[in-house]
């Protein structure tokens, strides 16, 4: 059974730093192209990036509202996925959900508030 | 970048009777590989959201067949044939044929 599990979402105030984390089973994860959505509270989807996998060359891309200040990366090892998000400010309030590019699987999402 | 455009918004369907949402995009979806990479996904609430729906008319592993989706090009339509009290929620359609993958608005399906 895929599963994707997400974590580390919390309160950060703004200017400030948090890691999200999913960790991926149930599928070979090496092989899989990656991609971070979020949510914001009462609002639709918006896609923030994708990583490609390493055979694939490992490209990362970003949508504009967050380039420069989120970093997506991958730990094939560890079968895990990662969004560094920097300088955070209240609009990057959402859900983050970590899902597969094709997007036939989703975790459950984390929620991350960025308030003073 | 696609703008994914969606109609209804809202949609109170009474039990047991079919619902309609349309999504149009502003450029064809039709990839390269001649593939059209049009998706639909159902958020129930306080879910996240659910694949449904792939390249326009394909159901997901496990989705009932009372979802179908339609169209071709720029337009698309996704029905169910009878609504049940589960398929309560947001739908949206999703392109992926253009970087960066782009969703329509959502159309909240209810209850009559």
């Amino acid at each position: 059974e895929v599963q994707l599990v997400e974590s580390g979402g919390g309160l950060v105030k703004p200017g400030g730093s948090l890691r999200l984390s999913c960790a991926a089973s149930g599928f070979t994860f090496t092989n899989a192209w990656m991609s971070w959505v979020r949510q914001a509270p009462g609002k639709g989807l918006e896609w923030v990036g994708r990583i490609k996998s390493k055979t694939d060359g490992g490209t990362i891309d970003y949508a504009a509202p967050v380039k420069g200040r989120f970093t997506i990366s991958r730990d094939d090892s560890k079968n895990t996925l990662y969004l560094q998000m920097n300088s955070l400010k209240t609009e990057d309030t959402a859900v983050y959900y970590c899902t597969t590019v094709s997007v036939k699987n989703w975790g459950q999402g984390t929620l991350v508030t960025v308030s003073s | 970048d696609i703008v994914m455009t969606q109609t209804p918004l809202s949609s109170p369907v009474p039990l047991g009777q079919p619902a309609s949402i349309s999504c149009r995009s502003s450029q064809s979806l039709v990839h390269s590989d001649g593939n059209t990479y049009l998706s639909w996904l159902q958020q129930r609430p306080g879910q996240p959201p659910r694949l449904l729906i792939y390249k326009i008319s394909n159901r997901f592993s496990g989705v009932p067949d009372r979802f179908s989706g339609s169209g071709a090009g720029t337009d698309f339509t996704l029905k169910i044939s009878r609504v049940k009290s589960e398929d309560v929620g947001v739908y949206y359609c999703m392109q992926g044929a253009q970087f960066p993958q782009t969703f329509g608005q959502g159309t909240k399906v209810e209850i009559k």
